[in-house]
């Protein structure tokens, strides 16, 4: 089966410019979860859809970041205007409703100058 | 919040070593899962532990939850180089959203 799909793979940009990020969850995986994680720490959950309704969002950066899921199906999160502090991998992941292992994507690295 | 800790950050074994990594939550969990994370890769899950005193073992490695399910483990018997990387655990009380340790780093010199 085909697994997690994230684009782009690396991202450059500079402080106070705006970025997306997409993902393509397994094929009838209702749950998405979008995870921050910075270079030596695991991964910080920013948010959590089951379908097209955020379930958790209580670490997502609300003035910076947004997130959505408008078909149930991918996600594109979005950070405007970047800081320095937000280079990081932002990793996608989706379960199934009845499984507990989460599936991640490649991730998309984003450096931040 | 729920907070879950790992020990030690960091370790270094010559190949045929044992390694062990300890997870420590501050609440009750419902269950605890394991994750590796290759360098440069995205974390892959390897086991969920669900009962209090459960006992896992996939060929090399063995993974324990704690009686109070606070607390979890893994080792690796005869550590090999393919061990390579970061063994996250990830823990969630009830249904909420599982938090993730910070990692242990293996290392693994042939």
């Amino acid at each position: 089966e085909a697994g997690v799909a994230q684009s782009p793979r690396y991202k450059i940009i500079e402080k106070r410019q705006s970025v997306a990020f997409w993902c393509n969850p397994i094929s009838g995986h209702a749950t998405l979860y979008w995870y921050q994680q910075i270079l030596g720490q695991g991964p910080k959950l920013l948010i959590q859809f089951q379908n097209n309704g955020v379930v958790d969002d209580s670490q997502l950066p609300k003035d910076r970041f947004s997130a959505e899921r408008l078909k149930g199906v991918d996600s594109t999160l979005k950070i405007q205007p970047a800081k320095l502090e937000d280079s990081a991998v932002y990793l996608c992941a989706s379960r199934p409703i009845k499984g507990e292992k989460l599936f991640f994507g490649s991730g998309t690295q984003l450096s931040v100058l | 919040g729920q907070q879950v800790m790992q020990i030690p950050q960091y370790q270094h074994v010559q190949e045929g070593e044992d390694f062990t990594t300890y997870c420590n939550s501050s609440t009750t969990l419902s269950n605890i899962q394991w994750y590796k994370q290759r360098p440069g890769g995205h974390p892959v899950f390897l086991i969920q532990l669900v009962k209090s005193g459960e006992v896992k073992k996939q060929k090399r490695l063995t993974f324990q939850f704690g009686e109070a399910k606070k607390n979890s483990s893994l080792h690796i018997t005869a550590t090999q180089t393919t061990d390579v990387g970061t063994y996250f655990c990830a823990g969630a009380p009830g249904y909420s959203t599982l938090t993730f340790g910070k990692g242990t780093m293996l290392l693994v010199s042939p």
